[in-house]
């Protein structure tokens, strides 16, 4: 079955320093790999897809598929960046909805 | 465009009784997915409809289900309801269904089972 691990509950940097949030996978067929991103008292937003390969508000992600992982990362946080971050997996066959990992807080320390 | 809204925003209810929640989508949306987001869970799919038919369902029991009407909006009604079932839930809809497109979701409505 498929499943997005996110390992961390909580990470804690401070402004400036790099961040990497790390998601993982397991699907057998060709995903599609998505960051969501709460803002506090906001809703659920899309941050960012594999497939676009661009850069949001300075993060990125790669889709490493030998190791299934899409890691997201920026190399200087900023303390708008505090939020609570969803790595989510659509898969292309069977049922086609959003799979979400239980998120990564990330708190930036001024 | 006014974005996804969902209707009551919060619900208390007791155990055994049922609920019915709402959710309008962005205009020109047909497609309205349902999560059920819990501290312990996370974020699970519940179900898709598009233009009036149910497209995808997660791995919830029979008391969950939905419905969408020709204006796209769309309901979900949980019956005999369970202490478990306390939770946010939250609607999301896209343009389409099938490939992905972008899900645009609501506030959610929270419901607390007593």
């Amino acid at each position: 079955a498929q499943r997005v691990t996110q390992p961390e509950k909580l990470l804690s940097v401070f402004k400036g320093a790099p961040v990497e949030l790390k998601c993982n996978y397991s699907y057998s067929g060709s995903p599609e790999l998505f960051w969501y991103v709460q803002y506090s008292r906001q809703r659920l937003q899309l941050l960012l897809r594999h497939i676009s390969r661009e850069s949001i508000k300075g993060f990125t992600a790669d889709l490493n598929k030998g190791e299934t992982s899409f890691h997201l990362k920026k190399p200087f946080a900023q303390e708008e960046d505090s939020a609570m971050y969803y790595c989510a997996l659509f898969m292309d066959t069977g049922r086609r909805a959003l799979t979400f990992g239980s998120g990564t807080r990330l708190q930036v320390q001024p | 465009k006014a974005g996804v809204t969902q209707t009551p925003r919060y619900l208390i209810k007791t155990r055994g009784q049922q609920v019915t929640l709402s959710c309008s989508p962005i205009s020109g949306h047909r497609s309205v997915s349902w999560y059920q987001q819990t501290p312990g869970q996370g974020l699970q799919f519940l179900f898709e409809y598009f233009s009036e038919t149910q497209r995808n369902k997660g791995n919830f029991p029979g008391r969950f289900s939905g419905r969408q009407f020709s204006n796209s909006r769309s309901e979900m009604n949980v019956s005999t309801l369970e202490l478990g079932d306390s939770a946010l839930y939250l609607c999301a809809s896209s343009f389409g269904s099938g490939d992905y497109n972008e899900q645009f979701f609501g506030p959610g409505t929270r419901l607390t089972v007593l």
